[in-house]
């Protein structure tokens, strides 16, 4: 089974704290996404990874980056955070090329930040 | 932009009868995927269904099928003898078809209460 893992399932931070969220999967996938989950806005793309050190802007990037130093791991980074950044952060993976696109899943990192 | 709309924010459906979940997608390709994504309470998120646009057949898994009318641009699911196990957050997703890293287009969700 695939399996995608997250370092924490619950983070409590200060505002103006550096957070580091850490995603690791096992399917030696090429793709790796960073989703932002809040009720009634669905899940909002943050960033995604589609190779070692490769990144792109999703819908949402401001006041965050990533990075992506191996194909198996895909951290995000909080600069600074701040209140408006508590939410449930989702990470996800799949196979590149013409695929079908199925994502893969971790369980959430669910963020509050004081 | 690839826009998802699920109109339903919540649903609830007795425990062995049929439910159907909305979704309706905005797009100007002909290539592309459609998922139904499940989320139960405090779980990781995982796949219930595919389609491929260029597929006529609708797709079925099990007790879970869809009702894929491309030209309306509607992508809806219905879960037949619906368990207290199906009770989650439904995500709609879109995903253009061409291209190794096509971004996904989520629907807000639409939460899925079982009544036993």
């Amino acid at each position: 089974d695939v399996k995608v893992t997250q370092s924490s399932r619950y983070l409590v931070k200060r505002t103006g704290e550096k957070v580091f969220l850490e995603c690791v999967q096992d399917m030696d996938h090429e793709n790796m996404f960073w989703y932002r989950q809040d009720p009634g806005l669905g899940l909002r793309l943050i960033y995604f990874s589609y190779d070692v050190k490769m990144k792109e802007k999703g819908d949402i990037p401001e006041g965050y980056s990533v990075s992506r130093e191996k194909k198996e791991r895909f951290s995000l980074i909080l600069e600074s955070a701040s209140t408006n950044q508590t939410s449930m952060y989702l990470c996800a993976s799949n196979f590149g090329g013409s695929g079908r696109g199925e994502q893969f899943f971790g369980p959430g990192t669910r963020l509050t930040v004081l | 932009a690839q826009t998802v709309t699920q109109s339903q924010p919540e649903m609830s459906v007795q425990e062995a009868e049929t439910v159907t979940l909305s979704c309706t997608y905005d797009t100007s390709e002909s290539d592309y995927y459609l998922f139904w994504y499940k989320q139960p309470p405090s779980r990781q998120m995982i796949l219930v269904i595919r389609q491929e646009a260029y597929k006529q057949q609708n797709a079925t898994e099990n007790r879970f099928s869809v009702n894929f009318q491309k030209a309306a641009k509607s992508f809806s699911l219905k879960i037949s003898d619906s368990q207290l196990g199906d009770a989650a957050m439904y995500f709609c997703a879109y995903r253009r078809g061409s291209g190794g890293y096509q971004k996904v287009t989520f629907g807000t969700g639409t939460k899925l209460q079982v009544i036993p």
